[in-house]
């Protein structure tokens, strides 16, 4: 059983369009993430929410809105897609606020964004 | 605010070379290291984590000890194989209140021949 679980893996979209990128883990954690992995392979945080209420809101447009219905989902829709928007996407969790201090953190495989 | 720096990339090693990645960091506090590594069309998954100053990681042949005094935590190989190849990224967490985040290095891509 695949313990983070992104879909889609990949997503082709063009300019302007709105979309939303999924996440569930079935590790019984209480807190996900959502980070942004650049051309370049730089990793940063966007999100990450901890039982269902966002924790750690980053510098990220607001047209990036996360959504958490229970713990074991957090969901990232994207409104007027950018060019600059076009990346790979990396869900993950941990099990509290303070996981990744003490335990690692779980990645889901990715979803690679490209908006042309 | 914390920080962390890889050395540049990529390496390119022949297999059973040794390998040393380099990692530094600027953080207040105490914070623990860590290495995580990426292998193709995957996510990142944990290779090894240091707690404390003097600490060693080790997993699969990997090691990093946590220097406190050169604020460093270099990833070492003594042979490297096939099937290293990968990206790796040096990170570091750091408790704020209750909660903690995990900032990442640029990481670096390994690739080793036969």
């Amino acid at each position: 059983d695949t313990a983070v679980s992104q879909t889609p893996k990949y997503l082709v979209t063009q300019m302007g369009n709105d979309k939303s990128i999924k996440c569930e883990q079935n590790l019984g954690h209480d807190t996900m993430y959502w980070y942004k992995q650049d051309s370049k392979k730089f990793l940063k945080i966007m999100f990450s929410y901890n039982n269902k209420e966002l924790i750690i809101n980053e510098t990220v447009p607001n047209r990036f809105s996360p959504k958490s219905p229970d713990k074991a989902h957090l969901n990232l829709h994207i409104n007027s897609l950018e060019l600059g928007d076009s990346a790979v996407y990396f869900c993950a969790s941990s099990p509290n606020p303070a996981g990744s201090y003490n335990s690692p953190l779980h990645f889901g495989n990715g979803t690679r964004l490209t908006v042309t | 605010g914390n920080s962390v720096t890889q050395m540049e990339g990529p390496v390119t090693l022949s297999e059973e070379a040794f390998l040393t990645i380099n990692c530094t960091y600027t953080a207040t506090g105490y914070p623990s290291l860590f290495w995580y590594v990426q292998y193709p069309g995957e996510g990142l998954q944990l290779l090894l984590k240091a707690t404390k100053a003097d600490d060693k990681g080790s997993n699969k042949g990997f090691e990093a000890t946590y220097r406190k005094e050169t604020t460093s935590f270099h990833l070492e190989k003594g042979s490297v194989q096939v099937s290293d190849s990968a990206v790796y990224f040096c990170a570091l967490s750091a408790r704020t209140g209750a909660n903690s985040k995990l900032t990442f290095g640029e990481g670096i891509t390994l690739s080793v021949r036969p």
